[in-house]
């Protein structure tokens, strides 16, 4: 089955402490993306990649890194988490090129205490 | 970065009815305008989506207008039924970026 599979789905942790959140994808897709989602605010883009090793900023990626060493793999690293990043998170995957469908998962729901 | 503004947040139709959400932006080099649909617990799932290259786009009960002079676009749900029920969310791509809408809630009363 084709999907987007993000671990882990829920999340609760404290201040400073490391964490990284894992997304895959079975599509072969060269474009994935990872998304906050906050009441009032919509999706708003933290990172995105074009393909294996090219990795962009998005509109807010204060707080947060990536990495893309597979095709199919794309980790969000919260180095150092702060409250203000407590939302709900959600990568996506979409082929050749950004024009197409992006394929979200289920989210993660993260809680920083 | 872009600002994509949508209207109305919330949205409440009786069952049968038409809904009709709408967005505004401000980047006119924006040419892909896709539509996705959340359901509760799900993360979105695109419904419809269109190119600046036409200026409406149909599948069945679902339609997209695009005004690119005007720089707006809408979703047209015509006929709605209980399982349209759901969040809404416009979204545009600014180079290889995406920008989305704040979300309409939509409601179908049966």
């Amino acid at each position: 089955e084709a999907q987007v599979t993000q671990n882990p789905r829920y999340l609760i942790t404290v201040t400073g402490k490391k964490l990284t959140v894992t997304c895959s994808q079975n599509m072969n897709h060269e474009y994935m993306s990872w998304y906050r989602q906050d009441p009032g605010l919509g999706l708003r883009q933290i990172y995105y990649s074009m393909n294996v090793e090219v990795t962009d900023k998005g509109d807010v990626p204060e707080g947060y890194k990536v990495s893309r060493k597979e095709k199919r793999n794309f980790p969000l690293i919260l180095e150092s988490p702060s409250p203000n990043q407590t939302s709900l998170y959600f990568c996506a995957s979409s082929s050749s090129g950004v024009r197409n469908e992006q394929f979200f998962g289920p989210g993660t729901r993260l809680t920083v205490l | 970065g872009e600002n994509v503004e949508q209207h109305p947040s919330t949205l409440s139709v009786q069952e049968g009815d038409s809904a009709v959400i709408k967005c505004t932006y401000s980047d006119s080099a924006s040419n892909y305008f896709p539509w996705y649909k959340q359901e509760l617990g799900k993360g979105p799932q695109l419904i419809i989506d269109i190119r600046s290259n036409v200026g409406e786009k149909k599948d069945q009960r679902i339609a997209v207008t695009l005004n690119k002079t005007a720089k707006h676009f809408s979703l047209h749900i015509t006929e709605t039924q209980p399982e349209d029920s759901a969040v809404y969310f416009c979204a545009l791509i600014r180079g290889n970026q995406f920008y989305f809408g704040t979300g309409t809630s939509l409601t179908v009363i049966p």
